[in-house]
């Protein structure tokens, strides 16, 4: 079946730190993978995408490379500052043409101290 | 342009109550989902709506009943609410205009207590 699972959090940093935040998947397709970012009392918005093998998804100074070898889709940021902080969650969407349902992990809460 | 979105944002009900939230999104998008977000849980699916006049039961659909009244609007039902549906629910909507066409949208949320 599908499933996602993710680096447990909570994860504390300190300002400028570089973060990884792993994440890998099973999936009986070829999916698409995505990484969604929650700030605090607001709703989900896609942070970046990759939706072939080799692809690096980028935004917002995070990245992401789509490892089919590996069957994963882990998060990095050089350089991270207080305002990243949030709870990420990484995703996929089963690979099935026409499927348009996610499977969600279970996120990790990331804080970045001053 | 609104985007996806919810009402209420907060609600508290009594145990047996029931109670609609209402999701609307301005995007033309064909599909719409109704999500939970519990602490170490994750998101989970309850309903989802493929187009307008078709709904299909996701991973937790027990105890909710979902409406999609027009291509814009998805409702979420609980008839007879219990402690077990306290959570923070998401609307989410995907499709025309999209790239990959999966990628969804979330609403701002509503947070429900049941006592």
């Amino acid at each position: 079946g599908n499933s996602v699972t993710q680096m447990e959090g909570p994860v504390t940093l300190s300002e400028e730190a570089f973060l990884t935040i792993n994440c890998t998947y099973t999936a009986t397709g070829y999916p698409s993978l995505f990484w969604y970012v929650q700030y605090p009392g607001e709703g989900l918005q896609l942070l970046l995408k990759a939706t072939k093998a080799d692809d690096k998804g980028s935004n917002k100074g995070f990245e992401a490379t789509y490892r089919k070898e590996t069957t994963s889709f882990h998060l990095e940021k050089g350089s991270v500052q207080v305002s990243d902080s949030a709870v990420y969650f990484c995703a996929h969407d089963g690979g099935f043409f026409g499927n348009e349902k996610l499977t969600f992990g279970t996120g990790t809460r990331l804080t970045i101290i001053p | 342009n609104a985007g996806v979105t919810q009402t209420p944002k907060f609600q508290v009900l009594k145990t047996g109550q029931s109670m609609t939230l209402q999701c609307a999104q301005d995007m033309n998008h064909n599909s719409m989902y109704w999500y939970r977000q519990d602490p170490g849980m994750g998101l989970r699916l309850i309903y989802y709506s493929a187009s307008e006049g078709t709904t299909d039961k996701g991973e937790v659909p027990n105890g909710y009943n979902v409406s999609r009244l027009n291509k814009r609007e998805f409702s979420l039902r609980l008839e007879s609410a219990a402690p077990s549906q306290t959570s923070v629910y998401f609307c989410a909507s995907s499709g025309v205009g999209t790239s990959p066409l999966n990628e969804q949208f979330f609403g701002p949320g509503t947070r429900l207590t049941v006592l």
